[in-house]
């Protein structure tokens, strides 16, 4: 059975400050990874995944994540964030037809 | 692509009613599945179907659950004898049939709340 520990519940930052949100799964299998984000009362969308190759893998809005099969890690990062960025951020893996889901981390951007 | 539609948006009810929700997925998508998502925590897988074969269904989906994909097409998820537990976001996603790990697209919820 997988599992997916997201470490921090909520992360506050100021607006273009770097940010890390942590991701660590755990697995007898290799897996896939997913970021899912939640703004308010919208459904998941997806952000980024690592299926295979390249362990870096980046969104169309500046973020990035990092698939580390030794720490079984796959942190997301941005290297500035914005007001909009403010949200709910959500570390999945799967391995077969289910999405297995952290807890989530709260991002808040203040300006 | 319309994206995948949930009806209705929140639904509020005493303990003990019957509920039933629906969800549209995105059109030509043969695979449908549902997940629970209460406060404070990730959503939790429930079901899924592959048209309308419900192919896998979660330890969390008791007796009281039922999921049907009649034609493969919508999907329904009716929770007989509501209890105060089963206040949640009820989440819907789809995705085409093809085989490996395609992301899932969800839609937008499902607020239960059970007084």
């Amino acid at each position: 059975a997988q599992s997916v520990t997201q470490l921090d519940s909520q992360v506050p930052v100021f607006e273009e400050a770097p940010v890390e949100l942590r991701c660590n799964y755990s697995s007898s299998v290799s897996v896939y990874l997913f970021w899912y984000v939640q703004y308010p009362n919208q459904g998941l969308q997806l952000l980024l995944k690592y299926l295979s190759g390249s362990t870096l893998v980046e969104s169309i809005n500046g973020f990035e994540a990092e698939f580390n099969k030794s720490q079984t890690s796959f942190h997301l990062r941005k290297p500035s964030v914005h007001i909009s960025d403010t949200a709910e951020y959500f570390c999945a893996v799967s391995r077969s037809e289910k999405l297995v889901f952290g807890k989530g981390t709260k991002l808040t951007v203040n300006p | 692509d319309t994206g995948v539609s949930q009806n209705p948006r929140h639904k509020i009810t005493k303990r003990g009613q019957n509920v039933t929700f629906r969800c549209d997925p995105i059109s030509e998508h043969n695979r449908l599945y549902w997940y629970r998502q209460t406060l404070g925590q990730g959503p939790e897988f429930l079901t899924y179907f592959q048209n309308e074969a419900q192919l896998e269904k979660s330890r969390l989906l008791s007796d009281r659950f039922s999921a049907e994909r009649p034609k493969g097409s919508f999907s329904t998820l009716e929770i007989q004898r509501t209890e105060q537990g089963d206040s949640a976001m009820y989440l819907c996603a789809s995705r085409p049939g093809r085989q490996g790990p395609y992301e899932q697209y969800f839609g937008p919820g499902t607020r239960l709340t059970v007084t």
